[in-house]
């Protein structure tokens, strides 16, 4: 059974670094076309794709943050870090982490719960 | 980037409708596109992968069609637990954008 789930902070202020893990079980970041990925949802708006970061190393990220966005993980502790720069009001969003499968191409499969991220001073 | 449009934004129907919803490619994505079921609070759902596979468990009312550029989601005979918003996806190249959604209310 495949689960995930996202934890950091709930609140953070402008300018400040989010740091957001991504703690999984029921499968492996190191076999072969497996990624997890980051999405967020700002309050009642639509989803935006994030970051990706599949078993060997290779890294996605949505041209317009890759500026502020690193994706690493740690195959070890079944968990995936997104990190994202000089946060602001704008970036206040439910941040999602999904599991992917190249080989069974159904892309986001299954999703944590997700954790909203509020940015204010 | 390849953007997604949906339609229409909201969609009103009642127990028992069929009921599709249309999502466009700004190029052609092959058959790389995914649907979501996403209710409040919720994470997404995955319906639909590579346009027209139901993923394991969601019941077979829901079906996806398409190619290229125009994709559909449609549901055979709604049910209660059906009314939420749904969301396209094409996984084609990186960024993997999304429609705007399409919220399916009760008239």
């Amino acid at each position: 059974q495949i689960t995930l789930k996202e934890t950091g902070p709930t609140l953070v202020k402008p300018t400040q670094t989010l740091t957001l893990t991504c703690t999984f079980s029921g499968f492996s970041l190191s076999s072969t076309g497996v990624g997890v990925g980051w999405i967020r949802q700002p309050p009642g708006k639509a989803l935006e794709w994030l970051a990706l970061i599949y078993w060997d190393e290779d890294i996605r990220l949505s041209p317009s943050l890759q500026n502020r966005l690193t994706i690493t993980k740690d195959t070890s502790r079944n968990q995936v870090v997104l990190t994202m720069t000089n946060m602001d009001p704008v970036d206040t969003a439910t941040y999602f982490c999904s599991h992917r499968d190249d080989i069974l191409a159904a892309n986001f499969d299954f999703w944590g719960q997700g954790i909203l991220v509020t940015v204010s001073s | 980037d390849i953007q997604m449009t949906q339609s229409p934004s909201t969609l009103s129907a009642s127990v028992g409708d069929r009921v599709t919803i249309t999502c466009r490619a700004s190029q052609s994505i092959s058959n790389w596109l995914a649907w979501y079921q996403q209710k409040p609070g919720k994470a997404p759902n995955l319906l639909i992968y590579k346009a027209s596979s139901l993923e394991s468990g969601v019941p077979s009312r829901f079906s996806g069609s398409g190619s290229g550029t125009e994709f559909t989601l449609t549901i055979s005979s709604l049910q209660p637990d059906d009314f939420a918003t749904y969301y396209c996806q094409h996984y084609d190249s990186y960024p993997y954008t999304f429609g705007q959604g399409t919220k399916l209310e009760i008239k």
